[in-house]
């Protein structure tokens, strides 16, 4: 079972609206959790982190946590056409130490439209 | 940030032949992570590398198929051994400190024809 499920699969949103991604996780030990996009042909970019319980934003993005829940969820307000990616949602463990040993979803399509 | 730069961009080799990745960080770095990604999908961690220690992989990827090498702090190669056409993907280094967001190459297209 994938340990971290990310919907809708794709979403379609026109310019200038709100884009949201869902995430959960189903392993307790993954509380930790960031969003990365991936543009067509290149590497996933980090967008931000959320490790603690509530809303986190940065510019158009807001991230929200539920560690009830293991809940995450990510907002793009002003959705742009540069936006239009594959969005990851990815997870991991506390206490790993070292580097981060990321779990990744299979990733939410975004379309925006003109 | 860190900059990590993958050669080739893409390969086409036929079926049980091997080949190698390389993946060179522009500053040293402590880990080096593998991940495969089959099209348009999910990034599997493939494995972890440390220099000067022998890798360490994740279920389903074995040291014999996928060996890795880490001879130094800016450096890692991964070798895909007995290549079939399942293991079309792309292959992308990455690297992160410890609750920092992890930086990646623009990956490796690999075809097994």
């Amino acid at each position: 079972q994938q340990k971290v499920q990310q919907s809708p699969e794709s979403l379609s949103v026109p310019e200038g609206g709100m884009a949201s991604f869902n995430c959960t996780s189903s392993d307790r030990n993954f509380q930790y959790f960031w969003w990365y996009r991936q543009h067509s042909g290149e590497g996933p970019k980090a967008l931000m982190s959320i490790f603690s319980d509530g809303d986190k934003k940065e510019g158009r993005f807001t991230a929200h946590l539920n560690k009830a829940s293991l809940h995450v969820s990510l907002h793009i307000r002003d959705s742009q056409p540069s936006d239009s990616a594959l969005y990851f949602c990815a997870a991991r463990a506390p206490n790993t130490g070292g580097a981060d040993r990321l779990t990744f979803g299979k990733g939410t399509q975004l379309i925006i439209q003109p | 940030s860190v900059l990590l730069y993958q050669k080739p961009n893409r390969d086409i080799c036929q079926s049980g032949t091997s080949l190698k990745i390389q993946c060179v960080a522009d500053s040293q770095v402590v880990s080096m992570f593998w991940y495969q990604q089959f099209q348009e999908q999910s990034l599997m961690l493939m494995a972890t590398a440390n220099e000067g220690s022998e890798a360490t992989y994740e279920s389903g990827f074995t040291k014999d198929k996928f060996p890795i090498s880490r001879p130094n702090l800016t450096f890692s190669t991964l070798t895909v051994n007995n290549a079939r056409p399942g293991d079309s993907s792309i292959y992308f280094c990455s690297t992160g400190r410890h609750n920092e967001r992890l930086f990646f190459g623009h990956g490796t297209k690999l075809s097994v024809l």
